[in-house]
């Protein structure tokens, strides 16, 4: 596998369950992202970890939940969601975070998740 | 902060004609600027970068030069195709936020 791989492609679940997106990039990066991108809307940053650690979280409600158990896997858990949670979640990462350098990020294909 | 504004889409072209995309930003420092592509149901792919003022990205028939002058970053290809088709965002990095700031994207068709 190269590049940043994505599980499920698909994903439907009720608003009771709990499911597991996971990321995994196989290009040696240190950052990694969550983002959410929904019709009509511009792209949306969720989570960022740099090294391992959790840098950023822009205001993303509880029911969602990542994690990042080294720089190469990335977990996003969900629970409880809300119809209004359906969207591509998209996996991204970057040789690293900050620092001033322009680093480009690699998408992963994506999670088109449906929430009945 | 640091910003990056398209132009409102979609765009509907017909096969070979002239393609342009309007993107302008707003940084301190010294940002890199991208333009990513995502086809259908598919996530994005980078399409081209460019990290200094005055350097020209190109891929695929594509590009696009970082003015500073303008602060501008505007996509251009030629002659496109039907396979062109595709959402086309605007990007910029590295600027004194250390952010990375998307556009809303630009929906292009081409029609036959």
């Amino acid at each position: 596998e190269t590049g940043v791989t994505q599980t499920p492609r698909h994903l439907v679940m009720g608003m009771t369950n709990k499911k597991s997106l996971k990321c995994e990039q196989h290009l040696g990066h240190n950052a990694m992202y969550w983002y959410k991108q929904s019709a009509k809307k511009p792209l949306e940053l969720m989570f960022v970890y740099n090294f391992k650690e959790q840098t950023e979280n822009n205001s993303v409600p509880s029911r969602f939940s990542p994690e990042c158990p080294n720089s190469s896997h990335l977990f996003l858990h969900l629970h409880t969601l809300q119809p209004e949670d359906s969207a591509l979640y998209l996996c991204a990462s970057s040789q690293a975070r900050g620092t001033g350098k322009g680093y480009e990020q690699y998408f992963g294909p994506g999670t088109r998740l449906t929430v009945t | 902060g640091d910003s990056v504004t398209q132009m409102e889409g979609p765009v509907t072209l017909s096969e070979e004609a002239f393609l342009t995309i309007n993107c302008t930003y707003t940084a301190t420092g010294y940002p890199s600027l991208f333009w990513y592509v995502q086809y259908p149901g598919e996530g994005l792919q980078l399409l081209l970068k460019a990290t200094k003022a005055d350097d020209k990205g190109s891929n695929k028939g594509f590009e696009a030069t970082y003015r500073k002058e303008t602060t501008s970053f505007h996509l251009e290809k030629g002659s496109v195709q039907v396979s062109d088709s595709a959402v086309y965002f605007c990007a910029l990095s590295g600027g004194t936020g250390n952010q990375f700031y998307f556009g809303t994207g630009t929906s292009l068709t081409v029609i036959p």
